[in-house]
């Protein structure tokens, strides 16, 4: 079935240094990959998505690309702030209307 | 104005006590969820109700009713509350002939059973 891996946390970086979560996927076909972020207290907010191969996705300075080849659709950003420290989940959506969510990346950042 | 609102915030009950959630969206949405997040944070889907009609039902105990009057609002009731049912609950909406555009999520339910 399909299903998400993302690395496991926490991840603790100081500020301005450059961040990578890792995610891949399982899944048949096409699905559509997403970041969402959970910041402390809140819901989940969508942070970016990608719907096809080779699609990418950013919002807020953080990137991800859809690779096909490696199933993979990691997160990244050039230079971390306080303000991102955040739990990011990886997910996607394919056949039907049912989210699979990885388990959560916790990010500290560090002045 | 909140896209989708859940009530209450936080919740402190007792084992054994009867309690319900409340969620509405004011998005147009057709379609709802439930989620249950851990304390480890990994999220579990409970329900889905497409305007009105129930359409994902998880493992989940038959103590957890959810209740959708019409299709801007879904309910969790729960029955006979037992300590492992202490997590946040999240509402979330999304179009039914568009989940690709993503979930929108409440801010959540923390529920603390004593």
């Amino acid at each position: 079935g399909d299903s998400v891996t993302q690395m496991e946390g926490p991840v603790t970086l100081s500020e301005e240094a450059f961040l990578t979560i890792n995610c891949t996927y399982t899944a048949t076909g096409y699905p559509s990959l997403f970041w969402y972020v959970q910041y402390p207290g809140e819901g989940l907010q969508l942070l970016l998505k990608a719907t096809k191969a080779d699609d990418k996705g950013s919002n807020k300075g953080f990137e991800a690309t859809y690779r096909k080849e490696t199933t993979s659709f990691h997160l990244e950003k050039g230079s971390v702030q306080v303000s991102d420290s955040a739990v990011y989940f990886c997910a996607l959506i394919h056949t039907g209307n049912q989210f699979y969510f990885g388990t959560g990346t916790s990010l500290t950042v560090i002045p | 104005d909140t896209a989708v609102s859940q009530t209450p915030k936080y919740l402190v009950t007792q084992m054994g006590n009867d309690k319900s959630i409340k969620c509405e969206q004011n998005l147009g949405h057709d379609t709802m969820y439930w989620y249950k997040q851990d304390s480890k944070k990994f999220l579990k889907i409970m329900f889905s109700y497409n305007n009105k009609e129930l359409i994902i039902n998880e493992t989940v105990p038959n103590r957890f009713s959810p209740k959708s009057p019409d299709k801007a609002h879904l309910n969790l009731h729960i029955n006979s509350l037992e300590l492992g049912d202490s997590a946040v609950y999240f509402c979330a909406s999304s179009p039914y002939e568009s989940p690709r555009n993503g979930y929108t999520f409440g801010s959540g339910t923390r529920l603390t059973v004593v």
